[in-house]
């Protein structure tokens, strides 16, 4: 069946690298999406990668794709308290239809 | 500033009573979405409106119904036959050209139903 799988926190020091991992089922997905939500709020999208692409950096930010075996990852570089939020995968396997993981709660220690 | 913006942020309704969330986007957004977001799950697709005077189910849509009349607005109705109303709602949009595999989402609304 569909299905997006993330872990369900991840710990980090300020400064360190954050890695936030998430698999999928859905070979046919043509875009894959990483969003941001905070305390309360509404999902910020913060960068989606192509299905042929396998890599795509944007600032401190960078998504590797790795098609084979349905894995997708975002690491943010020089993670800060701001980026304190929970992270939500999602893979589009239609024109309207997205489904989304379960997110991952990034806390980050100063 | 363009945007989508839901109202009000928090809203309390007693059981049996129908509520209506409202969603107003000006990104000229051709597609517009109702999901529901419970503790620690992932987001669920109640109902999408690809165009005015059109929309489909979602996954959950028992118990909720929608219209749209306008491009811009995509008001979600959550009736007394939803037997699990509280939750956050979240409305979100997507556009066309090199905008339509970008989907933006609003602030959201709390229901809290007792």
């Amino acid at each position: 069946g569909e299905d997006v799988e993330q872990s369900l926190f991840l710990s980090v020091r300020e400064g360190d690298s954050s890695v936030i991992n998430c698999t999928y089922t859905d070979s046919s997905s043509t875009y894959l999406y990483w969003y941001k939500q905070e305390p309360g709020a509404g999902l910020q999208l913060l960068t989606y990668i192509f299905s042929n692409m396998d890599m795509k950096q944007d600032q401190r930010l960078t998504v590797l794709l790795n098609k084979k075996d349905k894995h997708l990852s975002l690491r943010i570089a020089d993670t800060q308290t701001g980026d304190s939020a929970i992270y939500f995968c999602a893979e589009r396997p239609g024109t309207y239809k997205y489904i989304f993981g379960t997110g991952t709660r990034l806390k980050v220690l100063a | 500033d363009g945007g989508i913006t839901q109202s009000p942020k928090y809203l309390f309704r007693k059981e049996g009573q129908n509520v209506t969330l409202s969603c107003e986007q000006n990104l000229n957004h051709d597609a517009m979405y109702w999901y529901r977001q419970d503790p620690g799950q992932g987001l669920r697709l109640i109902y999408y409106s690809q165009i005015v005077n059109d929309f489909q189910k979602g996954d959950i849509a028992e118990g909720y119904s929608v219209s749209r009349e306008k491009k811009e607005s995509f008001p979600l109705t959550v009736t007394s036959a939803q037997k699990n109303p509280t939750a956050f709602y979240l409305c979100a949009s997507s556009g066309a050209g090199v905008t339509l595999y970008e989907q933006y989402f609003g602030p959201g609304t709390r229901l809290t139903v007792t």
